[in-house]
């Protein structure tokens, strides 16, 4: 079975574009997570689905970031007006309901220039 | 809010055993995870213990964990260059809270 696939690996981008992010989780994960991480520094939440619904998106930073999953797989993390500080490696998880594991997707790496 | 500390580096010699800890403060926190990452790579769930477990062995790996001092340790017995990576301590309540991460080094 697949594991969770994030699309494109790398993107560079100029400061004010905007961005899109895919995720696609493992296949049944109802749970699904993005994380972002700066150089040097552990992951940070950014915001967790529980199906279609934001169960927590507290760890977004700002209003430029926004995440859908509209069909409860498939997730797309988008960034308005990016900043030089977007600047990291955007990681998807998922995870089985009641389940402890989450299982990371290899990341996203944007690059604002 | 929810902290995770961990120390930055360890350096060891290969067949030694390296002791990683780290530190949390959320007392309500379900779940606690150890996490690999090789460089260039993805993180890779070493193993978990409960919060209502004091320990978990795993091969090689040995978890514990003190309630208590809110304090956890991943122990990795006749450690090997493969070995060499950043480990990740990270607790769960709803979300998962990362430390820094601790960068081990194997001396062959």
């Amino acid at each position: 079975g697949a594991g969770v696939s994030q699309t494109p690996s790398n993107k560079v981008t100029e400061k004010g574009k905007y961005v899109e992010l895919r995720c696609d989780p493992i296949s049944g994960h109802t749970a699904l997570y993005w994380y972002r991480q700066s150089l040097g520094q552990g992951p940070e939440f950014l915001i967790y689905f529980q199906g279609t619904g934001a169960a927590d998106d507290s760890g977004l930073p700002n209003d430029r970031f926004f995440a859908v999953r509209p069909e409860g797989s498939v997730s797309t993390l988008k960034i308005q007006r990016t900043e030089r500080g977007d600047s990291a490696v955007y990681l998807c998880a998922s995870s089985s309901t009641g389940v402890s594991e989450q299982y990371f997707g290899p990341g996203t790496r944007l690059t604002v220039t | 809010g929810e902290d995770v500390e961990q120390s930055l580096f360890l350096s060891v010699r290969e067949g030694d055993s390296s002791v990683i800890n780290c530190t949390y403060t959320d007392s309500s926190s379900t779940y606690l995870y150890w996490y690999k990452q090789e460089p260039g790579a993805g993180l890779q769930l070493l193993t978990y213990i409960f919060s209502n477990m004091d320990m978990k062995q795993d091969q090689r790996l040995t978890v514990l964990l003190n309630k208590k001092d809110k304090h956890l340790s991943l122990r990795i017995a006749d450690t090997q260059t493969g070995d060499s990576a950043i480990y990740f301590c990270a607790e769960r309540n709803q979300k998962v809270t990362f430390g820094i991460g601790t960068k081990l080094q194997v001396i062959p």
